[in-house]
This record gives C-alpha cells, structure tokens and sequence, in this order.
C-alpha cells in the first residue's frame, strides 16, 4: 500500500534558527497536505498543494511540492517557541477518488528559547 | 467559527467491553472520518463514511469497529469487544469534499477521545 515517510523525526532548534521537515510518497500524489498537532491537541489543517512545483508561503512558514509530485517540504524561517508541534504531511490514498489521508509519521519540532 | 465536537474527551473501559465515541461534524460537511493515534505515532486512517455508508476502510477498522449516523449531527464509532490494544486517541474529522480531488478539502479534527483500555 502507500507509504508516505517524513524526516527528520526529531529536530531540536535553538530559537531562531530554521527548521525543515521533508515528506516522500511511495506514489504519485493528486496534492499533499501539511497538519501541525501542538502537544496534547489535535492536527490542524496547516496548507494544501496541488500543482507539481508548487510553492506557497504562510508567513514564516513556506511548503513545496515536488515536479513529480511525490516529495513535499516544510520549511519555517526563525522559529519561535510558538512553533513546537509536530508536523504531519499527509496524502490521499493510492485508489483513484481515495477517502483516506496517509499520513507521515511527523517531525517533531522542540525550540529552545 | 465552526469545528468538530467530541464526546467524552477520555473514556476508561475493561476489556472485552463495548465502547461509543461520538461526533458532531461541521454542519455542511459531508464526508465523516475516524483516525487514532497511539500515543507519540502517528496518525492512522480507520474509515470513512459519505451520503451515509462507508466509503472506505482500512485493515485496522475490521469487524470489531463500527459507525452510525444515528440522526442528522452525530456521528459514532462503537468498538464491539475492546482489546488493549485499541487503547489510543480517536480522532473525528470531517470535510467539504474527499482527499483524493485536488480541490481545497481540508480535513477539520475534533479535539480527540483518548480511550483506555484495561
């Protein structure tokens, strides 16, 4: 079945430096999501990409997506104490019209102020 | 704003019992999901459920779990015969449209059940 792998699994930053995480899928993806999940909480929907190539900005925060669509990044610039979490990339399942999301086994972010 | 509603936030049980979660998704979403997590993995699909029958499962979701919309807002998991291991936090999540088109469908979760299983 699909596999989608993220790494690195653990990152710990000092404040202020940049952080990236990297997600690859066994296949090609229609689009790849990205979720963070704050200690103790729930994932929450951070961004969506869709085209090969894509690259989309949050602020601090900028996703790609791969040209074959099968590789995605998370990058934040200066991290903040704010941006502890672990971040997900997810990816909808191999079947066409696939209802799950697969999600990779996320990076947990620690910043040391 | 809106967001996905879960009963009860922790659920003890023995094993071999019967358990519910329950959901309340957003209103005008149509596509219902459950997802577990055991503590410090990641996040695992179980099924999904659209125009009110499964759409799809997975192999963790097998004859022991089931779900209902029992009315228009709820939205329930029910595991038959608990094992320990089913012991996790349960995720519902719904969205406006399924994963697998490349319109927006974000997936909105609820703030989890953590279920114990002894």
């Amino acid at each position: 079945g699909q596999q989608v792998m993220q790494i690195p699994q653990y990152q710990h930053v000092q404040e202020g430096e940049d952080f990236t995480t990297y997600c690859n899928s066994s296949t090609t993806l229609s689009n790849i999501q990205w979720y963070k999940q704050r200690p103790g909480g729930h994932p929450v929907f951070l961004i969506q990409l869709v085209k090969s190539g894509e690259v989309k900005k949050q602020k601090r925060l900028t996703f790609q997506f791969g040209e074959a669509k099968k590789n995605s990044s998370l990058h934040i610039t200066a991290t903040q104490t704010t941006d502890v979490g672990t971040y997900f990339c997810a990816g909808p399942g191999s079947g066409a019209g696939s209802y799950q999301l697969t999600f990779g086994k996320g990076t947990k972010l620690s910043v040391i102020p | 704003e809106p967001e996905v509603t879960q009963t009860p936030s922790h659920q003890v049980t023995q094993m071999g019992q019967e358990v519910i979660l329950r959901c309340v998704p957003i209103s005008n979403h149509l596509y219902f999901y459950w997802y577990r997590q055991i503590l410090g993995q990641k996040v695992e699909f179980l099924v999904s459920f659209y125009n009110n029958e499964i759409s799809e499962k997975s192999e963790i979701f097998d004859d022991q779990f089931s779900v209902e919309r029992p009315d228009g807002s709820n939205f329930t998991l029910k595991i038959r015969s608990t094992k320990l291991e089913d012991s996790a936090m349960y995720f519902c999540a719904s969205s406006e449209a399924y994963p697998g088109r490349s319109s927006y469908n974000e997936q909105f979760f609820g703030p989890g059940t953590r279920l114990t299983v002894l």
